[in-house]
């Protein structure tokens, strides 16, 4: 069966330091992958996803940035984080087509 | 844009009574529908799809019907359960990804 992790599951960083989240995917092969933030009490925002390894699209423009260096790795960075970069974020996998499936998230608070 | 959206962003409902969640919908192309549930603190989860060539689909106390001519998704709960307190979620495919709803907050009242 298809398991999705991420780690950390939670963290606290100072504003101006760097950004390293990590999505993994078991069980299956070539899935699409996706990042997206969730700010308290709002709706899902679609960061980055990708279809490949090496292919990124961005859908909001901002201080972060996608890299997918192996088929079922996908990894979400920012080099200085902001107060506003503060959410929940979660990543998810899909077979073209069909639903997404979340992983558990990690809650990112920026001080 | 196009866009999804929620017509109630907070629901409270008796244990025991039946939910209705609403979603509009703009993309009148837009072939594939999903009810997402999110707890507190976790990833939202799949409850229930739907393609634009059905009207109505059952799962296990939850049905999600589809109005094309006015552009309108529902979820409905059945029984609804001390359990069922999250926040819900419909999503419209947009090709590669989905677009999503800005959620419900179901509460179930004892």
């Amino acid at each position: 069966s298809q398991t999705i992790h991420q780690w950390p599951a939670t963290l606290v960083q100072p504003v101006g330091s760097p950004l390293s989240l990590e999505c993994t995917v078991e069980g299956t092969s070539n899935p699409n992958l996706y990042w997206y933030r969730q700010a308290a009490g709002r709706g899902l925002q679609l960061l980055f996803y990708s279809v490949g390894i090496g292919q990124i699209s961005s859908e909001v423009p901002q201080n972060l940035s996608a890299s997918r260096p192996q088929d079922r790795q996908f990894i979400l960075s920012s080099k200085k984080l902001l107060l506003s970069d503060s959410g929940f974020y979660l990543c998810a996998w899909s077979s073209s087509g069909v639903e997404q499936y979340f992983g558990p998230g990690t809650r990112l608070t920026v001080t | 844009g196009e866009s999804v959206g929620l017509h109630l962003p907070t629901l409270s409902v008796q244990e025991g009574d039946n939910s209705i969640i609403n979603c509009a919908y703009s993309n009148s192309a837009s072939d594939y529908f999903i009810w997402y549930k999110q707890e507190s603190g976790k990833g939202p989860q799949f409850i229930i799809d739907i393609r634009s060539n059905m009207d109505k689909r059952q799962g296990q106390r939850v049905t999600v019907l589809l109005n094309k001519t006015v552009k309108h998704l529902s979820l409905q709960i059945a029984a609804t359960q001390p359990g069922d307190s999250a926040v819900y979620f419909c999503a419209e495919d947009y090709g590669q990804n989905f677009v999503f709803g800005p959620g419900t907050r179901l509460s179930v009242l004892p």
